[in-house]
């Protein structure tokens, strides 16, 4: 699977929309891009994925670049909630590969 | 419709007892994966199984350390003589179907694990 780059932490202001900056230079052309979080003393929650499309749901939206070496998670209005670790991850399908954690990035909503 | 249940909550085991941390998958989830969270660390895959077999074991350490999933109940992760080294917060995720089709996990929310 290829890797991904994400900032370490960023800050957003209630209420303002969060922009979450995936960069996943190597991916190839059946890697999908998957966004998870996990909110402290919790489980990962599953947010959104995509391949090349943008892609919307209740949670989130997802723009990916047209080359598809970037993506953006978006939270649209941010709150206090909100506040976790979000990681993006890339993976193909039709492969029993697992699925990998990095890093992530730590957003901190202010109030 | 529950979700991935895990229990107990928080385990206190000391150094050389053994740990069972159990995970009940969501209805109709047949497919169970087990990954550990050190302290101020990132989740590590462990091992993925489907019912009756493993799958992939690959993030298993080689010795104490065993997983279940059988045809009927929740799926056992099972530490034997457990070490300070093993204290994390073990989560469990499960899914309708595999990695391979790429199914979104569902997550628990853990066995915290506390060896003293």
């Amino acid at each position: 699977d290829a890797k991904t780059t994400q900032p370490t932490s960023m800050d957003c202001a209630e209420g303002r929309a969060a922009n979450l900056p995936c960069n996943h230079s190597t991916i190839s052309g059946n890697e999908y891009v998957y966004w998870y979080r996990q909110i402290h003393s919790q489980g990962p929650q599953y947010i959104i994925h995509g391949l090349k499309n943008n892609e919307t749901n209740e949670m989130a939206s997802l723009i990916i670049t047209e080359d598809r070496k970037s993506s953006t998670l978006i939270l649209p209005h941010a709150t206090l909630r909100d506040t976790a670790v979000y990681y993006c991850i890339v993976r193909v399908m039709n492969r029993d590969d697992k699925i990998i954690f990095g890093k992530g990035t730590r957003l901190h909503i202010l109030p | 419709n529950a979700g991935v249940m895990q229990n107990p909550r928080h385990l206190v085991r000391r150094r050389g007892q053994e740990a069972r941390l159990r995970c009940s998958p969501m209805k109709g989830h047949s497919h169970v994966y087990w990954y550990r969270q050190l302290p101020e660390e990132g989740l590590k895959f462990m091992v993925y199984l489907q019912k009756e077999n493993i799958i992939d074991e690959s993030g298993m350490p080689k010795e104490r350390f065993s997983a279940e999933f059988p045809k009927e109940g929740p799926s056992i992760l099972r530490i034997q003589q457990v070490v300070r080294g093993d204290s994390a917060a073990y989560f469990c995720a499960s899914s309708p179907a595999g990695f391979r089709a790429g199914s979104p996990l569902h997550f628990g929310n853990g066995t915290r694990l506390t060896v003293t």
